[in-house]
């Protein structure tokens, strides 16, 4: 597979812990934020999304935190399993945006057996 | 993938040549957009279509254009290919603005 980012920030769990994966986002007129995956050679592929008028929003073992007061978006994997390792990316969207979702670099999880 | 296909999935071709890429979805969406991805850069936003004959620029337009006849196709073309434009290049496609986008398997292209 390719690699997507070669000097992303890395985390490193072992296989059952859990895993939290923080974004710092830019705009603080952003309202609608998501998490995505990304494997090896493949596209990103949605995990949860959150609205600012949210502060925490759950799915199925991932938590996603929105702290507005200073911009900070984290993802929480509850009993991180081998197939977590990925590079995880957060999105922001805002109307200064012109709507248009705006990438984040990703972090890169290895989640150790 | 969401039911999205892009074609080709690999492509190598020659500093100079038209290269077009496909993007094909089966959802009835009404947004599609094509991004490129690069190390240390991320997903970048190249054009974007918000419906049949729709379409808008991103912020790394520049040497590319694209068309949407119809509301499942949507083609980025290079006109003409450059080395910096070797990228993988996502497709990616969403039911309202702003929601969930999904996306393609990606287009791995070279340009030598």
């Amino acid at each position: 597979g390719e690699s997507v980012g070669l000097h992303l920030p890395t985390l490193s769990v072992q296989e059952g812990d859990n895993s939290i994966i923080n974004c710092a986002y830019s705009n603080s007129a952003s309202d609608y934020f998501i998490w995505y995956k990304q494997e090896s050679g493949k596209g990103p592929q949605f995990i949860i999304d959150i609205r600012s008028n949210m502060d925490k929003r759950q799915g199925q073992r991932v938590t996603v935190l929105l702290n507005k007061t200073v911009k900070h978006l984290s993802l929480q994997i509850a009993a991180t399993q081998p197939g977590d390792s990925a590079v995880y990316f957060c999105a922001e969207n805002s109307s200064e945006y012109g709507n248009k979702l705006v990438f984040g670099a990703g972090t890169i999880l290895r989640v150790k057996s | 993938d969401a039911g999205i296909t892009q074609s080709p999935r690999h492509k190598v071709t020659e500093t100079g040549t038209p290269v077009t890429l496909r993007c094909h979805q089966t959802e009835n969406h009404r947004y599609m957009y094509w991004y490129r991805q690069d190390p240390g850069h991320g997903l970048r936003l190249i054009h974007y279509s918000y419906g049949v004959k729709d379409t808008d620029k991103g912020e790394v337009s520049d040497g590319y254009s694209v068309s949407r006849s119809k509301t499942e196709d949507f083609l980025l073309t290079l006109e003409s290919a450059t080395s910096s434009q070797t990228s993988v290049y996502f497709c990616a496609i969403s039911e309202s603005r702003p929601s969930e986008q999904y996306f393609g398997p990606g287009t791995r292209l070279t340009v030598t």
